[in-house]
């Protein structure tokens, strides 16, 4: 599986957006990029994912880079509530791997009010 | 709320002691998959059930098996514990296997070995 990259932390003001990048260089064309969070004492949680266009649901916003090399999880308006630790994950819908999620360390997001 | 329901929220017990974490998935999910988040790992990946039948298998000890029931709940049975053992395991599910659909996790066991 492909690696990615993310800042250890970042630290947003409440109401404010909130840009979390991912770098993931040695990806395949056959990658899906997922991104999940994890609130304090809870699962990870589901955010968002895309292949190569650009993604938006009712949590967040995927941007990735026309390259496909790095992607850019958007939260529109920072709330207390989005304080957790976001995962980027390479997913390989083709192929022998199995369908598992491999978490890196993530960044972990601060929101002051 | 996720739709996936784990039991219990809390284990303590002792080394060398056998435990039972069960797992519910969401309605209608066919794959049942295990992790385990300890501080020193981060979250790993343990086991994957389909429909009934052992899909996948991670870092999982041998002292660890897992089984998913006609029902499609699962169950992951620990054994022999050791103090390493302590972590927070999380069930996840998902409709198939399909790898461009989302996980969904539950909020996960803590077990505890004294």
């Amino acid at each position: 599986d492909a690696k990615t990259t993310q800042p250890n932390s970042m630290e947003s003001n409440e109401e404010e957006p909130v840009h979390l990048p991912c770098n993931h260089s040695t990806i395949s064309g056959t990658d899906y990029i997922h991104w999940y969070r994890q609130l304090p004492s809870q699962g990870p949680e589901y955010v968002i994912h895309g292949l190569t266009s650009n993604v938006n649901n009712r949590m967040a916003s995927l941007a990735i880079a026309e390259d496909r090399k790095s992607s850019t999880l958007i939260l529109h308006r920072a709330t207390l509530r989005d304080a957790a630790v976001y995962y980027c994950i390479l997913r390989d819908v083709i192929g022998g791997a199995t369908n598992k999620l491999i978490f890196g360390t993530g960044t972990l997001l601060a929101v002051q009010p | 709320d996720s739709g996936v329901t784990q039991t219990p929220k809390h284990l303590i017990t002792a080394t060398g002691q056998r435990v039972t974490l069960r797992c519910s998935p969401r309605s209608g999910d066919l794959s049942v998959y295990w992790y385990q988040q300890s501080l020193d790992q981060g979250l790993q990946f343990l086991i994957q059930y389909y429909n009934g039948e052992e899909r996948a298998k991670g870092n999982i000890l041998e002292r660890f098996s897992a089984q998913q029931f006609p029902d499609l709940h699962s169950e992951l049975n620990l054994s022999s514990l050791e103090l390493g053992d302590s972590a927070l395991y999380f069930c996840a599910s998902s409709p198939g296997d399909s790898r461009d659909r989302p996980q969904h996790f539950g909020d996960g066991t803590r077990l505890s070995i004294l």
